[in-house]
């Protein structure tokens, strides 16, 4: 089945340490998405990739960066995780072409800094 | 800016019954698009039901309805013959239409519902 592949599904990583989160998509959508939701709040909007083209929320932390090597992988960088950024980081896909406002989520990366 | 109020944090129904979760959105956009996400616990978000605001007719989606209230800015979620798979959080969502891009997600705080047998 065409999907969304988050991995790992839980990651631990230690204060200050660089952490790379990463997803795949079998769905051939040109739109990529990074949420971070903390416990017990709604996801919040990181960036997208529109095709190639890299978008960043105005409140988003430097902290946070992305790359989109190909149409299928996107990774999300944490140069310096601080203990706040602990929460699950979902990633999400959509198309700009049939019904395009459908987003399709992936299960998830719930990451711990120590 | 754009929010979404979900003022219900947790409900609860029995299997077999109906229950409405609430929504209200802020906005002065014309075009736009509301959704109704599903997350089960550990699981992943899933798409359970969409309105675009210029449709005048509700969503339905086998058991699950939408009241749409443009005017008063609101859209509720209506779940008949409640199962025990349907214990999960729901998101609200609204995204404005951009044309020829795609507009981003815009949640609620979610509503915890748990069906009890």
């Amino acid at each position: 089945d065409a999907m969304v592949i988050q991995n790992p599904r839980y990651q631990v990583t230690q204060f200050g340490k660089p952490v790379t989160l990463s997803c795949s998509q079998t769905l051939n959508h040109n739109v990529m998405y990074w949420y971070q939701q903390k416990s017990s709040q709604a996801p919040k909007l990181l960036f997208h990739y529109y095709d190639k083209d890299f978008n960043n929320e105005a409140d988003t932390p430097d902290n946070f960066q992305s790359r989109r090597p190909n149409t299928s992988f996107c990774f999300l960088d944490i140069r310096s995780p601080g203990l706040g950024d602990a929460a699950m980081y979902l990633c999400a896909t959509s198309r700009t072409s049939g019904i395009p406002y459908e987003q399709y989520f992936g299960p998830g990366t719930r990451l711990t800094v120590t | 800016a754009q929010t979404v109020t979900q003022s219900q944090p947790e409900m609860s129904v029995q299997e077999a019954e109906t229950v409405t979760l609430s929504c209200t959105y802020d906005t002065s956009e014309n075009n736009y698009y509301l959704f109704w996400y599903k997350q089960p616990p550990s699981r992943q978000m899933i798409l359970v039901i969409r309105q675009e605001a210029y449709k005048q007719q509700n969503a339905t989606e086998n058991r699950f309805s939408v009241n749409f209230q443009k005017a008063a800015k609101s859209f509720s979620l209506k779940i008949s013959d409640s199962q025990l798979g349907d214990t999960a959080m729901y998101f609200c969502a609204f995204m404005k239409h951009v044309r020829g891009s795609q507009g981003n997600l815009i949640f609620g705080k979610g509503t915890k519902l748990s069906v009890k047998p």
